[in-house]
């Protein structure tokens, strides 16, 4: 079935340093990727999409890029800050199906 | 401002009690889902509705039941034969179409006392 694997955490950063974290999927089609953000008590929030090959999703400083030759979609910011620390979930979806899957979730923590 | 609220934000369950999780959307979205959280796991599905009186299980749908009566509502009963309730439960909503992204609720954490 589709799934997704996200690299496992905790991250722990300093200030301005830099965030990668890597997922890769394994899907039946061509499936649109997402990553979510979300932070300490609240739901998840829409951090950034991608729907084909090749596609960059970016927002508040952060990219990935769509690659479907490796079957990956992982996230980067060149400069984290303090208020970037939450728990960030990789997931996709196919056009014609209504669920989402989910990575594990990986949490990030950005010291002072 | 448009959204999803879920209530109540904590909720705490004696054993062989059913206890309902409220969730409303005012998004005018067709598609409404309930997620379980639990630590290192992820989100999974537990029950889905793409249109009003109609709704379909999830990959964990047993112990939870669910109704639709409402385009803006979708309520999720955790019934007493789910044996393992205590998790973080997440109401989220989209348009009804794969690629749309899904807005989420706060989520209502359950606890058993």
């Amino acid at each position: 079935g589709d799934s997704v694997t996200q690299m496992e955490g905790p991250v722990t950063l300093s200030e301005e340093a830099f965030l990668t974290i890597n997922c890769t999927y394994t899907a039946t089609g061509y499936p649109s990727l997402f990553w979510y953000v979300q932070y300490p008590g609240e739901g998840l929030q829409l951090l950034l999409k991608a729907t084909k090959a090749d596609d960059k999703g970016s927002n508040k400083g952060f990219e990935a890029t769509y690659r479907k030759e490796t079957t990956s979609f992982h996230l980067e910011k060149g400069s984290v800050q303090v208020s970037d620390s939450a728990v960030y979930f990789c997931a996709l979806t196919l056009s014609n199906d209504y669920k989402l899957s989910f990575g594990a979730g990986t949490t990030v923590t950005v010291r002072a | 401002d448009g959204g999803i609220t879920q209530s109540p934000k904590y909720l705490f369950r004696k054993e062989g009690q059913n206890v309902t999780l409220s969730c409303e959307q005012n998004l005018n979205h067709d598609a409404m889902y309930w997620y379980r959280q639990d630590p290192g796991q992820g989100l999974r599905l537990i029950y889905y509705s793409q249109i009003v009186n109609d709704f379909q299980k999830g990959d964990i749908a047993e112990g939870y039941s669910v109704s639709r009566e409402k385009k803006e509502s979708f309520p999720l009963t955790v019934t007493s034969a789910q044996k393992n309730p205590t998790a973080f439960y997440l109401c989220a909503s989209n348009s009804g179409t794969g690629v749309q992204p899904q807005h989420f609720g706060d989520g209502t954490r359950l606890s058993i006392l």
